[in-house]
């Protein structure tokens, strides 16, 4: 257990829908990042924050959006979903906001759009 | 930018037998690694990581990896694997030049482990 948890576990939905991903870091952790991992695309980085505020994006869709708040948990929004938004997004957390920590995985979020 | 690539996307092992996983990354810039596992519907799990000193890098659960600049490479090793080595494994690097922690990941390459 990495001390990250993530809600739902998994997460069935209609295209043109929007849904909310959770993250809770670990206790003590101030940076959170998300991830997506698909078949086609592999495990891909899509945003970290650190302490509230956006520290760094990847390839995050305009139609996705993401939020630290001030208990530092983590939400990840996805709307207009697509079929290929179907995939399992994990969220890591670290006790800085650099490249030198190390980052626990949660068990991830199985999103599945019909 | 970074990228990493995995170059062997399924590797089958016979129980106690050595593996090697391979990885090699291009980056412009001074470069972290890492090696993380995906055991079944679970998350990753950091098996270890180098940042400087030492190229050769010991990790959890046996597996050691060394860190090769002029190969630009960081190949996973394990001498002696178990069945309960049978995972996902994932090179990853992070970028030296910036201050956040993006890490860019290789493709995964699934380890088999036959009894």
């Amino acid at each position: 257990d990495s001390g990250v948890t993530q809600t739902p576990k998994h997460l069935i939905t209609a295209t043109g829908q929007r849904v909310t991903l959770r993250c809770s870091p670990r206790s003590g952790d101030l940076s959170v990042y998300w991830y997506q991992q698909s078949l086609d695309q592999g495990l891909q980085f899509l945003i970290q924050y650190y302490n509230g505020e956006e520290r760094a994006k990847g390839n995050i869709l305009e139609r996705f959006s993401a939020q630290q708040f001030p208990d530092l948990h983590s939400e990840l929004n996805l709307s207009s979903l697509e079929l290929g938004d179907s995939a399992l997004y994990f969220c890591a957390s670290s006790l800085g906001r650099g490249r030198l920590d190390e980052q626990f995985f949660g068990p991830g979020t199985r999103l599945t759009v019909l | 930018a970074q990228s990493v690539t995995q170059l062997d996307s399924q590797v089958p092992v016979f129980e106690e037998a050595p593996v090697e996983l391979r990885c090699n990354y291009s980056s412009s810039v001074s470069v972290y690694l890492f090696w993380y596992v995906q055991y079944p519907n679970q998350g990753l799990q950091l098996l270890l990581k180098y940042l400087s000193g030492s190229t050769l890098v010991k990790g959890i659960n046996g597996f050691e990896a060394e860190f090769n600049k002029s190969q630009t490479s960081f190949h996973l090793r394990k001498p002696s694997v178990h069945i309960s080595d049978t995972a996902e494994y994932f090179c990853a690097v992070s970028d030296g030049g910036t201050s956040y922690g993006k890490l860019t990941f290789g493709q995964g390459t699934i380890l088999t482990v036959h009894p």
